[in-house]
């Protein structure tokens, strides 16, 4: 079954020092991953994916991703953090050997920048 | 350019009555819907996605409902609601295409009281 894992409830970062929050991924195949992040009684903004190609991603807001097949994970990266880069944050996989295409979420990850 | 559409925002329910929530998606044709419940602000749970008109694959048994009366429109519905039902609703779509993100509507915050 296809899965991604984000193993810390909850990350602190002060502003202005870099920031990475965590994703390992479990898939039958070639991973289809995404990133979003969630602003509190808000709907999940897409931040960026991997499909295939260069193994960092950039999207959204100064954000990127690094993806390593080896330790199967994706993790999300900025190099500056900002307090308005506090939310929550999903990472996802995309559900392609049951036909269904269906997004499977991570439990989430909550990001504090302190000023 | 393709909105999502999500109502009502707020909505605080009495055990027992029944629930209708209405997502639409304008700007696209056939997408892939979904609906997901989070609770506590935290993990996602699939509850529903549709592929098409009259399409609808459950993910979790349980007390709700998915209805696809139109290609853009998705319906999540209850005849009687459990306190567990409350939660933060997300109506989500998608194209069919496995390298596409999903777009999420603004979600319903449900309280069961």
């Amino acid at each position: 079954a296809q899965s991604v894992a984000q193993p810390e409830d909850q990350v602190n970062v002060a502003e202005g020092n870099p920031l990475t929050v965590k994703c390992t991924y479990s898939v039958s195949g070639n991973p289809y991953l995404f990133w979003y992040v969630q602003y509190p009684n808000r709907g999940l903004q897409f931040l960026l994916k991997y499909i295939t190609g260069d193994n960092l991603v950039k999207g959204s807001y100064g954000f990127e991703a690094e993806f390593n097949k080896s330790q199967t994970s994706f993790h999300l990266k900025k190099p500056s953090a900002l307090v308005s880069d506090s939310a929550l944050y999903f990472c996802a996989v995309r559900d392609i050997t049951s036909g269904t295409y269906k997004y499977i979420f991570g439990t989430g990850t909550r990001l504090k920048v302190l000023a | 350019s393709q909105t999502i559409h999500q109502w009502p925002a707020t909505l605080v329910q009495p055990v027992g009555s029944p629930l209708s929530l209405e997502c639409t998606v304008e700007g696209t044709s056939n997408p892939n819907l979904y609906w997901y419940r989070q609770a506590a602000g935290r993990g996602l749970q699939l509850l529903f996605y549709s592929v098409g008109i009259g399409q609808i694959s459950s993910e979790v048994p349980q007390n709700l409902s998915a209805s696809r009366p139109q290609d853009r429109q998705f319906i999540l519905s209850s005849k009687k609601l459990l306190l567990s039902d409350s939660g933060f609703y997300l109506c989500a779509w998608s194209v069919g295409r496995l390298d596409t993100e999903a777009f999420f509507g603004q979600g319903t915050r449900l309280t069961v009281v």
